[in-house]
């Protein structure tokens, strides 16, 4: 079975740190693929990233970055110089197989409060 | 808008009372899914179509759940006898290949 686990439940900084949301994840496939999701307090799951596992390469979108490492089965999500506008909840979530990869197993997310 | 809608974006109802909800996948995307989230709570996987079939269904799927995607195009969600239970946002995600998979808004469902 697949696992997603999110241990930090909520993170406060102030504007313009720099922050990193943890995500571990367990699964017995070799191909597979993580996604991160942004929700913000409207409540729409935005779609912010999709890696699969044969791609270990960091990845970097503006102030967003990505580490995945498959030897500790993680894959972070590091915002640089937070806003305001970064507060939501963050979900990691893990699909097992390339032919149905939006059947994902979500964490229970992370809440991020950026404080001006 | 070219995204995955969602209608009604919430809905009150009685106990007992039956619902249906809508998604309207992106276009050309040949895979719908639906999600049910409860507060403080990731999504949880209901079921899965690719274009008409429905390929999947968790075991959170009653029997009092079903859904259709009839035409391969728009899927449609029906949950009969409402309980308490069920009270949770209800979200629609689509995909094509190696995009997405896409959220919807949701369709926020209280039942009293």
């Amino acid at each position: 079975a697949q696992k997603v686990t999110q241990a930090q439940t909520e993170i406060s900084v102030v504007e313009k740190e720099d922050v990193t949301l943890d995500c571990v994840y367990e699964t017995r496939d070799t191909t597979y693929y993580l996604f991160w999701y942004k929700q913000p307090p409207s409540g729409e799951l935005v779609f912010l990233i999709r890696r699969n596992s044969f791609d270990e390469q960091n990845e970097i979108s503006g102030r967003y970055s990505w580490n995945f490492q498959k030897s500790t089965s993680s894959f972070n999500f590091t915002i640089t110089a937070s806003q305001v506008v970064d507060s939501a909840v963050y979900f990691c979530a893990l699909s097992e197989r390339d032919t149905n990869a939006g059947k994902s197993t979500f964490g229970d997310g992370t809440t991020l409060t950026v404080k001006p | 808008d070219t995204g995955v809608s969602q209608d009604p974006r919430h809905k009150i109802t009685k106990r007992g009372q039956n619902v249906t909800f809508r998604c309207d996948p992106i276009s050309e995307h040949n895979r719908l899914y639906w999600y049910r989230q409860t507060l403080g709570q990731g999504p949880e996987f209901l079921t899965y179509f690719q274009n008409e079939a429905q390929l999947e269904k968790s075991r959170l799927l009653s029997d009092r759940f079903s859904a259709e995607r009839p035409k391969g195009s728009f899927s449609t969600l029906e949950i009969q006898r409402t309980e308490q239970g069920d009270s949770a946002m209800y979200l629609c995600a689509s995909s094509l290949d190696r995009q997405g998979p896409y959220f919807g808004p949701g369709t926020r469902l209280t039942v009293l």
